[in-house]
């Protein structure tokens, strides 16, 4: 099945622990991007990759870093998660940038204490 | 201003009803233009793209309007299962997400 995965799915952690959330997608996908969702804001790039070891920051890239080592991993890292980061975020693919349909993950809930 | 804004609704609405909102975009270079749907902070899903000439998919009708740079979903016959938020995205090289119309139909 074709799929984006993310993991974990809820999370609840402390200001200043480092923190992972992996995403993988099985389709091949070119292009791949992380987005973060708060109320009445809308969904916010924060990182995206055109390809591997390609990456670029989007709209809100503050404390967060990534990589793109294989086509198909793309992880969200904060090395020094603050309560300000507690968010909905999704990972996202598509074939490449552009007109293409994104697909998502089904999400990850942080809460930053 | 914002890339993208959204009447953030709710829009509420009988079963059967027809329902219409908008969606406004700043950057009149934008390219494409889609309507993705939400349920219940779940990962958004495309719903249908919008092209120039407006078009249909079954009960959900898009248009586009360039000169007054706005986007629009009709939904007609509303189900209780369109109960969701609405999500209008722009592209201009990138994606820019509106923050959502939510729509619930009730019985």
């Amino acid at each position: 099945e074709a799929q984006v995965t993310q993991n974990p799915r809820y999370l609840i952690t402390v200001t200043g622990k480092k923190l992972t959330v992996t995403c993988s997608q099985n389709m091949n996908h070119e292009y791949m991007s992380w987005y973060r969702q708060d109320p009445g804001l809308g969904l916010r790039q924060i990182y995206y990759s055109m390809n591997v070891e390609v990456t670029d920051k989007g709209d809100v890239p503050e404390g967060y870093k990534v990589s793109r080592k294989e086509k198909r991993n793309f992880p969200l890292i904060l090395e020094s998660p603050s309560p300000n980061q507690t968010s909905l975020y999704f990972c996202a693919s598509s074939l490449s940038a552009g007109i293409e349909t994104q697909y998502f993950g089904p999400g990850t809930r942080l809460l930053v204490l | 201003r914002k890339e993208v804004e959204q009447d953030p609704g709710p829009f509420n609405v009988p079963e059967g009803a027809t329902v219409a909102f908008n969606c406004t975009y700043s950057n009149s270079a934008s390219q494409s233009f889609f309507w993705y749907r939400q349920d219940c902070r779940k990962e958004p899903k495309l719903l249908m793209s919008v092209y120039s000439s407006g078009n249909e998919d079954g009960r959900f009708t898009a248009q586009l309007n360039r000169a007054s740079q706005y986007i629009s979903l009709l939904i007609r016959d509303s189900k209780l299962s369109d109960s969701a938020t609405y999500l209008c995205v722009v592209n201009d090289y990138k994606l820019s997400f509106g923050a959502g119309t939510t729509v619930t139909v009730r019985a």
